[in-house]
């Protein structure tokens, strides 16, 4: 059964700091990951996609990075703001034709970021 | 404000009547999406289309779920004798046919089954 696993599951920093978020995942054959950040009770927002050729792609102060060899995904986060506290998800699709029911989301990592 | 809007943002019912929501997609997004997420957990697929074709459905989901998109435009999801388990946030999600796998997603509709 594909699988994606997140951690921490939730994450207290303080604002101006840096955090790592990891996704793994064992989705294969592979074809997309991506990042969205979902705020309390609203939609999530893409932030990222990355496919199996990338190793990283940048949106503001938000990195993620791939390594497909490992099935590890990470999203950094830069000099963090308030607004940053929210869920971040990591999604992955197949690259198979076993259509859209295999793309698999995460649980998430709660992230709150304290003044 | 991604451009998708679904309406109502809250609904709360008593246990065996039944609900409709609506999404509203970003007018050139062939394709749309539902998705149920519970507290805690990421999004759950649901169903989705290609224009007006409805291409999945969740081996998982209910025949009491039903969903529509007559025009390829709006798209209706309903849900007949609803169950306090029906309980949680429907996500819609749109995206264009050709584009690189970023999809849209809607504020939600908070359901709460009483």
């Amino acid at each position: 059964k594909n699988q994606v696993e997140q951690s921490p599951q939730s994450l207290i920093i303080l604002e101006g700091k840096n955090c790592t978020l990891q996704c793994n995942y064992t989705v294969s054959p592979f074809s997309n990951l991506r990042w969205y950040k979902q705020d309390t009770g609203r939609g999530p927002v893409s932030l990222t996609i990355m496919t199996f050729s990338e190793n990283t792609k940048s949106n503001g102060r938000y990195t993620a990075t791939l390594d497909a060899d490992t099935k590890q995904s990470s999203l950094h986060i830069t000099a963090s703001q308030l607004s940053d506290s929210a869920s971040y998800i990591c999604v992955v699709s197949p690259g198979d034709s076993g259509g859209y029911q295999k793309v698999t989301f995460g649980t998430g990592t709660k992230l709150q970021v304290i003044p | 404000d991604t451009g998708v809007s679904q309406d109502p943002r809250h609904k709360i019912t008593k246990r065996g009547q039944n609900v409709t929501f609506r999404c509203d997609p970003i007018s050139e997004h062939n394709r749309l999406y539902w998705y149920r997420q519970t507290l805690g957990q990421g999004p759950e697929f649901l169903t989705y289309f290609q224009n007006e074709a409805q291409l999945e459905k969740s081996r998982l989901l209910s025949d009491r779920f039903s969903a529509e998109r007559p025009k390829g435009s709006f798209s209706t999801l309903e849900i007949q004798r609803t169950e306090q388990g029906d309980s949680a946030m429907y996500l819609c999600a749109t995206e264009k046919l050709q584009g690189a796998y970023e999809q849209y997603f809607g504020p939600g509709t908070r359901l709460t089954v009483t």
